[in-house]
């Protein structure tokens, strides 16, 4: 397997635009996890999901943020419209299922610059 | 909820010497405790994990941790510090009893001098 798998690896954007962050988790991974990586905050978890469906979102910090997970293969984080303050890099994580507490595996991320 | 606490924002150990990169935790259920390193421009790789069972346990690199229930703690250590494992180490926390998320620590610099 190529591992966690995202796109693009950078964004820039002007502020307002749309923006949509691509995953690809390692097959037969049941959680997918979308992650924010500041200097001033730290790894934040935004949402995770479980079989495609989001078990929890409270970390996304507004509604301009949404996340999908159509399929198993394939989830989106959108910012709509994007601020300079998301500038960030962007990490989509996944794992095994829960019952074998698998640690988690973490693609190459996206940074995204807004200006 | 869990949360995870890594009290230094940067360590500095000359090559060759011991290394200790410190992780405190708190959950309500049992702690199932993971250490990541992050390379520069690269995404989190995963060291080592303690789920069960021997206290100590062993990694990528010749990385150990050691699990302290009492303490809440899962330091992160290494006998002989290299310059090549200067990098950002996270320490994160999933609650054994819940089907719940992964919370990583802020992260701790870590420079090898030589």
């Amino acid at each position: 397997d190529a591992g966690v798998i995202q796109s693009p690896r950078h964004e820039v954007t002007e502020m307002g635009q749309e923006v949509t962050l691509r995953c690809k988790p390692i097959s037969g991974h049941d959680y997918l996890f979308w992650y924010r990586q500041t200097m001033m905050r730290g790894l934040e978890l935004l949402i995770y999901f479980n079989n495609n469906v989001p078990i929890d979102d409270s970390g996304m910090p507004e509604d301009r943020f949404s996340a999908k997970m159509p399929n198993a293969s394939f989830s989106t984080l959108k910012i709509q419209p994007s601020e300079p303050r998301d500038s960030a890099v962007y990490f989509c994580a996944s794992s095994l299922r829960a019952t074998e507490w698998d640690e988690a595996f973490f693609g190459q991320g996206t940074r995204l610059t807004v200006v | 909820a869990q949360s995870v606490a890594q009290p230094e924002d940067q360590v500095n150990v000359a090559e060759g010497n011991p290394l200790t990169v410190k992780c405190t935790y708190s959950v309500s259920g049992n702690p199932y405790l993971f250490w990541y390193v992050q390379y520069p421009n690269r995404g989190l790789q995963f060291l080592l994990k303690y789920i069960t069972g021997d206290n100590l346990v062993k990694g990528s690199y010749g990385f150990e941790a050691e699990f302290n229930k009492s303490q809440t703690s899962f330091h992160l250590k290494k006998p002989s510090a290299l310059v090549s494992d200067s990098a950002l180490y996270f320490c994160a926390v999933r609650d054994g009893n819940r089907d719940d998320k992964i919370i990583f620590g802020k992260g701790t610099r870590l420079h090898i001098l030589p």
